[in-house]
């Protein structure tokens, strides 16, 4: 079946620290993943996004890079700010549903001090 | 574009009464998709309509569930006989191209707690 596991939080970071929240997924076909982002009081928002091996999806100075050699697709940002602050959830659509239909992972909390 | 709308933000009821969620996508987006949040977790699937059309259910949306959109438009999401296990934050999205480009917009939620 489909499932994403993704790092447990919560992760607490300064300003300007490296993040890394890391992603593993299983699927039976050739999913697309996803990171989504929810900010305090808000929905979730696509935060990037990629569709094949390889691929790197990148947005507001996060990255992502597609590895079917280990089912992964890590979040990373070379440094974080205040504004980071929210849960970020890892997730995959299968190729022979409509993308809609995500499965998520459990989200992590990340909170960045001043 | 006022973005997807729900109503009403907190429900709470006591165990054994029905409630009813609405949902107000993005005008002409004519998918419309339902997700249950538990504390802790990621949302999981309930189901999806595509205009006036459910085309796909989750295992998880027993009978007690039901879900319409009559009109291609708003939709609406009934629990029967509510139990605490139903407690959750329920979320609603909408997205209008099909493929590799489709985009989901999610609601801010309605959160309901069973007493």
């Amino acid at each position: 079946g489909n499932s994403v596991t993704q790092m447990e939080g919560p992760v607490t970071l300064s300003e300007e620290a490296f993040l890394t929240i890391n992603c593993t997924y299983t699927a039976t076909g050739y999913p697309s993943l996803f990171w989504y982002v929810q900010y305090p009081g808000e929905g979730l928002q696509l935060l990037l996004k990629a569709t094949k091996a390889d691929d790197k999806g990148s947005n507001k100075g996060f990255e992502a890079t597609y590895r079917k050699e280990t089912t992964s697709f890590h979040l990373e940002k070379g440094s974080v700010q205040v504004s980071d602050s929210a849960v970020y959830f890892c997730a995959l659509s299968d190729r022979g549903s409509t993308l809609g239909r995500l499965y998520f992972g459990r989200g992590t909390q990340l909170t960045v001090w001043p | 574009d006022t973005g997807v709308s729900q109503d009403p933000r907190h429900k709470i009821t006591k165990r054994g009464q029905n409630v009813t969620f609405r949902c107000d996508p993005i005008s002409e987006h004519n998918r419309l998709y339902w997700y249950r949040q538990t504390l802790g977790q990621g949302p999981e699937f309930l189901t999806y309509f595509q205009n006036e059309a459910q085309l796909e259910k989750s295992r998880l949306l027993s009978d007690r569930f039901s879900a319409e959109r009559p009109k291609g438009s708003f939709s609406t999401l009934e629990i029967q006989r509510t139990e605490q296990g139903d407690s959750a934050m329920y979320l609603c999205a909408s997205s209008s191209r099909q493929g590799p480009n489709e985009k989901l917009f999610f609601g801010s939620g309605t959160q309901l707690s069973v007493l």
